[in-house]
């Protein structure tokens, strides 16, 4: 079962615009990671964020954490063409302490950039 | 460096055939996870593999099996192929430790007709 929800479900807008997609979970977390899909293939990691994190930047992405609220949230900023795709948030609740283990991943964002 | 690679991409099976689906992780990684993707949803974890042992399983039936070789290669089999079974198959690799991230491969289409 998806571990949560992306909202909005689909998202379109103009080049140069910003693109926020948001996250709810439902179980305690170790970490969350957003991860890119464009046109149904591989995923691309983008940024982890740790649960004693509330923050953090990767060039033109901002994540934000709220573990009391069980949210995240992604935010590009500038948006180009090239950042069409899907984005899916991905919540690692560990299965063995000390291991990367098996992510829940959310139902995801379908972002559209036009020109 | 080459990523996760994911072979074959495509495939066409018949119900009641067995798949199997093969996967070589990145150079140093250790652990192996596979992951299902039914069209429009989040894909969804199978297995975890690390140092040729199962740490993990997800909701899926005993036709789901996977194994993990001295190489650290993988490999997922799927029998009596069910027409639900149809999806894209992901493969990750990532190194053995807490909070790292998890690279993909490019997939695999199964289609089961």
């Amino acid at each position: 079962s998806q571990q949560g929800e992306e909202d909005p479900q689909a998202l379109s807008i103009q080049e140069g615009e910003n693109a926020t997609m948001n996250c709810s979970y439902k179980t305690s977390i170790n970490n969350l990671q957003w991860y890119r899909q464009n046109s149904g293939r591989g995923l691309v990691h983008l940024i982890l964020i740790r649960s004693n994190e509330r923050e953090k930047h990767s060039g033109r992405l901002r994540v934000t954490l709220d573990t009391s609220k069980k949210s995240s949230s992604l935010l590009i900023t500038a948006s180009r063409a090239a950042d069409t795709a899907s984005y899916f948030c991905a919540t690692d609740a560990a299965i063995n302490t000390g291991t990367a283990s098996k992510l829940t991943f959310g139902t995801g964002t379908r972002l559209q950039v036009t020109l | 460096d080459a990523g996760v690679t994911q072979s074959p991409t495509h495939l066409i099976k018949t119900r009641g055939q067995q798949v199997t689906l093969r996967c070589s992780p990145i150079s140093g990684h250790k652990s192996v996870s596979w992951y299902q993707q039914v069209l429009g949803q989040g894909p969804q974890f199978i297995f975890q593999y690390y140092e040729k042992e199962e740490r993990g399983r997800g909701n899926f039936p005993d036709r789901f099996s996977a194994r993990q070789f001295p190489n650290y290669s993988s490999e997922l089999n799927v029998n009596a192929l069910l027409l639900g079974d149809s999806a894209l198959y992901l493969c990750a690799s990532s190194l053995w430790r807490e909070d790292t991230e998890a690279f993909f491969g490019q997939g695999t289409r199964l289609t089961v007709v």
